[in-house]
């Protein structure tokens, strides 16, 4: 597609429902990013895929959050077990491959947890 | 590791006049730097981006920033700030080989008549 489509692009989940969270990138980007965005907070790292290797999960907050990427192009971010405390947007970006690289991003996903 | 600094948390221009907005970063080799804004409800969009080069760099909607290697900065300037500029900006820096961008906590700028 033309741009980084995320859904859905709003959120509302009773806490302790588990949620999914799609991505999908620009066709032909290798790299893959979640960000996550809370108040007066930034863009808090989540995860990054890059191609096949295997992803960098250093940001991921908990255990009860993971993610996937399937056939190097759509990825689902899943929270187990929402909290309160997950309550954020979150945002998805792709570049593409080599040192010449500006994130896309989507226009993320508000997940309110209540 | 690598981290940024925007001093400002809101900043306030009347329409016309100059902006700049402050980012500082810490990181041990040659940094790669960006600048994104955010408009209410959007995703971030690039305004630019400092590889290496001229220490100037400009970018989209007439913005410029410059790189200071002794200061550790690359501040966002403008000359003449207009209302649609109203939004958060976010000053980023990131490493060759696509590893994630370290964002700061971003400057939201509001313009007043």
């Amino acid at each position: 597609g033309a741009g980084v489509s995320q859904s859905p692009s709003n959120k509302v989940t009773e806490k302790g429902k588990d949620v999914e969270l799609r991505c999908d990138p620009i066709s032909g980007h290798t790299a893959l990013y979640w960000y996550r965005q809370s108040l007066g907070q930034g863009l808090e790292f989540l995860i990054y895929f890059q191609g096949n290797s295997a992803p960098d999960k250093s940001g991921l907050p908990s255990d009860r959050f993971s993610a996937e990427r399937t056939g190097g192009s759509v990825s689902t971010l899943t929270i187990q077990r929402t909290q309160q405390e997950d309550s954020a947007v979150y945002l998805c970006a792709s570049s593409a491959a080599g040192g010449d690289y500006g994130y896309t991003f989507g226009s993320g996903t508000r997940l309110t947890v209540v | 590791a690598q981290s940024v600094t925007q001093p400002d948390i809101h900043i306030t221009v009347s329409e016309g006049a100059s902006l700049e907005l402050r980012c500082n970063y810490s990181y041990g080799a040659t940094p790669y730097l960006f600048w994104y804004v955010q408009s209410p409800g959007q995703g971030l969009q690039l305004l630019l981006k400092y590889f290496s080069g001229d220490t100037l760099v400009q970018g989209i909607k007439g913005f410029e920033a410059e790189f200071k290697r002794s200061q550790s900065s690359f501040n966002l300037r403008k000359p003449s700030v207009h209302w649609s500029d109203a939004a958060e900006y976010f000053c980023a820096v990131g490493a060759r080989g696509n590893t994630p961008l370290v964002f700061g906590k971003g400057t939201r700028l509001s313009v007043i008549a």
